[in-house]
């Protein structure tokens, strides 16, 4: 059972656009929606987080959009640059369940200069 | 700080044969997560401890997988015997606190069963 889905699995973007990447969950019980960004040969590392009690955060170029009622969230990179090229995969927890994470499939982002 | 350690990156091995893989975490971190990622799977928890103690081993995939955390700063996964659907990236993670979801991982042991 897939407690969170991510889309696309693959991302092409020109240098300067706007990335987008979409996660949806089923558990109303999550309390947590990190996005981590991997890079090939290292290990995943927390990219900006969001709890359920905020619309909207911002990190730079990095904003996770996040929808309660529809139990969606999603990441925005703007300016997209050839060094965001890497691996993406958002992420869902619960407090009570231990926070341990459960992540999406994962998107592996291009961007092309 | 030097993060999370693991050890080996590499390891190649024999069907049957017994792997243990390494991990250290971060110094005070007292929560330890082992993951698993593949390209049909991506990121599977596999256990975690909370204190020097399994709290879930739901992922554990079946009894050929055990790990351990002897002390706070040593964790081992050993999978015996080791088959060809073994083969995976293995990655440690710690964090401050169960609960407090921030996890730092390690860069990965690569696993290939042949």
């Amino acid at each position: 059972q897939q407690q969170v889905k991510q889309s696309p699995q693959s991302l092409i973007v020109q240098k300067g656009g706007i990335s987008i990447i979409n996660c949806a969950y089923e558990n109303t019980a999550f309390d947590y929606f990190p996005w981590y960004q991997q890079f090939p040969g290292k290990g995943p590392a927390l990219l900006i987080a969001i709890r359920p009690d905020v619309s909207e955060k911002k990190e730079g170029r990095f904003t996770i959009s996040f929808n309660k009622s529809a139990k969606q969230f999603s990441l925005h990179i703007m300016d997209s640059q050839p060094g965001d090229s890497a691996t993406y995969f958002c992420a869902v927890s619960d407090y009570n369940q231990g926070g341990k994470l459960i992540f999406g499939q994962g998107t592996e982002l291009s961007v092309k200069p | 700080d030097a993060g999370v350690i693991q050890s080996p990156r590499h390891e190649v091995t024999e069907m049957g044969q017994e792997v243990t893989l390494r991990c250290k975490p971060i110094s005070g971190h007292n929560s330890l997560f082992w993951y698993r990622q593949t390209m049909m799977r991506g990121l599977e928890l596999l256990i975690y401890f909370n204190n020097n103690v399994p709290i879930d081993d739901s992922g554990m995939p079946e009894d050929r997988f055990s790990a351990k955390m002897p002390n706070a700063s040593f964790s081992t996964l050993k999978i015996q015997p080791s088959e060809p659907r073994d083969s995976a990236v293995y990655f440690c993670a710690s964090s401050l606190q169960s609960g407090a979801n921030v996890l730092t991982f390690g860069a990965g042991s690569r696993l290939t069963v042949l």
